[in-house]
This record gives structure tokens, sequence and C-alpha cells, in this order.
């Protein structure tokens, strides 16, 4: 069965300073799609990335990176220098080869304060 | 500007009540989805459509409906069989099913039952 964790509830920090957000899914297929979503205070999800099973070469988008690890299974959002405007839930999300539906981890709450 | 416009943002029901939620996009994806969000419990696949006239149930079906007779429009009733309805409603599209593309969100309605 497909699973994504996201064992961090919440997450505090002081500004500028880095925070990591985990991310560790399940999945029996070979073939598989791995996302994270930022859900600010409005409620929309904003996409992030998109990454899929074949490519597991590091990421950097300005402030954000992320690490893809197949041996642990492992997904990991780094901030770098976070900011007040980060603050928001990430959900990591799953989805399998041929299909959209994604499987959602149960989110982390970052705070970042001034 | 493109996107997904759902309606309405608040929604109060009385107990017994069907109530109807409103999701339209403008973004011609052929792929659009229902989810659930509970605190503490992520986002759960309530129903999804691929194309006009077919859909299909998700993970937490029972006490709802859809229907899609156009591509823009997805409608989510919320039946009085639906044990627990207040919730977060999120509704998202996606370009096609099969591409593990990634799904834009509209901004939620939260429904509260009274």
């Amino acid at each position: 069965a497909q699973k994504v964790t996201q064992a961090q509830t919440e997450i505090s920090v002081v500004e500028k300073e880095d925070v990591t957000l985990d991310c560790v899914y399940e999945t029996r297929d070979t073939t598989y799609y791995l996302f994270w979503y930022k859900q600010p205070p409005s409620g929309e999800l904003v996409f992030l990335i998109r990454r899929n099973s074949f490519d597991e070469q590091n990421e950097i988008s300005g402030r954000y990176s992320w690490n893809f690890q197949k041996s642990t299974s492992s997904f990991n959002f780094t901030i770098t220098a976070s900011q007040v405007v980060d603050s928001a839930v990430y959900f990591c999300a799953l989805s399998e080869r041929d299909t959209d539906k994604l499987i959602f981890g149960t989110g982390t709450r970052l705070q970042v304060f001034p | 500007d493109g996107g997904i416009t759902q309606s309405p943002k608040y929604l109060f029901r009385k107990e017994g009540q069907n109530v109807t939620l409103s999701c339209e996009q403008n973004l011609n994806h052929d792929a659009m989805y229902w989810y659930r969000q509970d605190p503490g419990q992520g986002l759960r696949l309530i129903y999804y459509s691929q194309i006009v006239n077919d859909f299909q149930k998700g993970d937490i079906a029972e006490g709802y409906s859809v229907s899609r007779e156009k591509k823009e429009s997805f409608p989510l009733t919320v039946t009085s069989a639906q044990k627990n309805p207040t919730a977060f409603y999120l509704c998202a599209s996606s370009i096609d099913q099969g591409r593990n593309t990634e799904a834009f969100f509209g901004q939620g309605t939260r429904l509260t039952v009274v």
C-alpha cells in the first residue's frame, strides 16, 4: 500500500534559520512521483516541486532545496534562511505511475517568527 | 487569469440537508478532483473525474456525489448520509490523468454543520 509519512507535526523557527521538513514514503511500484505543496493561511495548495523516481538528483530553487534518497525512501525539503512568509503547512505527496491521484502526508506546520 | 474557483468560501448546513459545493476551472484540464481536509489528517480523495460524464470514487466517497456534465465544472454534493461532513473541501485539476502532472487547487470551501 502507498503511504506518506510526515512525522513532524509542527516546527517553529526564528527568521534566517534553516529548516528541514521530512517526508518518508512507501510504495511497491518502481515508477512513482513525489510532490511538495505549500498551504498558506488562505487555504489553497501551491505546487512547489514534482520529482520522478528515476531522478535522484537534488534540486535547488532559490532558498528551497530537495533531497531525494531512494535508499531511505525519503524526499526531504529544506528552506534556507527562512522568512516569515514561509509560514504555512507543507504537504508531501505521492502518485504512482499512470495515475494522478495524490496520496498526501498529514502535513507539517511551519511557523517562522521574526 | 486561469485558475480554479470554488464557491462559496464558507458554508453552513443544518443536519439532514444536502448541500452542493461548486468548482469551476478555466485551465482546460481534463482531470478534476475533490479532496477533504481534516485537522491532522492531511487530504483524502473523495471523487475524481478524467473526462466529461465519467467519474470514479476515491478513498472516502460514502455520503458524497458528483457530476461532470461540462469539462469546466465538477460540483460536489454532500448528502445527509455523510455522517461527519464538517471539514475543509478542496477541488483540484490536472492536465491529464496518467501523466503524473501537478494538480492545481482552488481556495477551498469550509463546510460547517450546525
